[in-house]
């Protein structure tokens, strides 16, 4: 198995431009996590699936955030619109059974909103 | 207020030297403490995991330690080697399966030749 596959590595927009950061999760790990990393704040749990299903959204910073997870093999995070402030890297973490049990993080999408 | 602080903020120490990074936390219902490495531009990669039972854990070069009862946890890196360079982050868990991490924001070690 590769492990978790993120996807840009590295994503430079304009502020006011939509961003899609996406993630392919490990078969069969029933788990989804995204991330948020800055020197500031350091990571930052931002949304957490189930089994497809969003439990916790608490961590998204507003409205103009929104992550979804259509099948069990693929999530998105977008932004819309950005703001530079919403420049960090951005992980994406996979776990076979909630929060409690080992996490496996992807490479992760250094993203710069300029 | 669940609370997770690392210390030192960064070391910087010799290649061979051992060293101890620490980790304190307020987290309650707590349920699991892990350690994770990670490396410049990359995800972090768990080292240990450790529940209220255990007391200490190895993985290689490294071994963590938890006392539940003063809610401390250690990180003591043995032989350390230029590779060992890196971000360490404690990351406590707390509540049943759908709880909720919290995160230290990580000790940046710098290993020298």
């Amino acid at each position: 198995d590769a492990g978790v596959i993120q996807s840009p590595r590295h994503e430079v927009t304009e502020m006011g431009q939509e961003v899609t950061l996406r993630c392919k999760p490990i078969s069969g790990h029933n788990s989804l996590f995204w991330y948020r990393q800055t020197m500031m704040r350091g990571l930052e749990l931002l949304i957490y699936f189930n089994n497809n299903v969003p439990i916790d959204d608490s961590g998204m910073p507003e409205d103009r955030f929104s992550a979804k997870m259509p099948n069990a093999s693929f999530s998105t995070l977008k932004i819309q619109p950005s703001e530079p402030r919403d420049s960090a890297v951005y992980f994406c973490a996979n776990s076979l059974a909630g929060m409690n049990t080992e996490a496996f993080f992807g490479q992760g999408t250094r993203l710069t909103v300029v | 207020k669940n609370q997770v602080e690392q210390s030192p903020q960064s070391l910087i120490i010799l290649e061979g030297k051992n060293c101890t990074l620490q980790c304190n936390y307020t987290v309650s219902p707590f349920s699991n403490l892990r350690w994770y490495k990670q490396d410049t531009g990359r995800g972090p990669v768990s080292l240990t995991i450790m529940t209220f039972s255990e007391n200490t854990k190895s993985n290689g070069r490294y071994t963590a330690t938890l006392d539940a009862d003063t809610k401390q946890s250690s990180l003591h890196i043995t032989a350390s080697q230029l590779s060992d360079s890196a971000s360490y982050i404690c990351v406590v868990s707390a509540g049943s399966t759908l709880g909720r991490l919290y995160f230290g924001r990580g000790t940046q070690l710098t290993v020298w030749p």
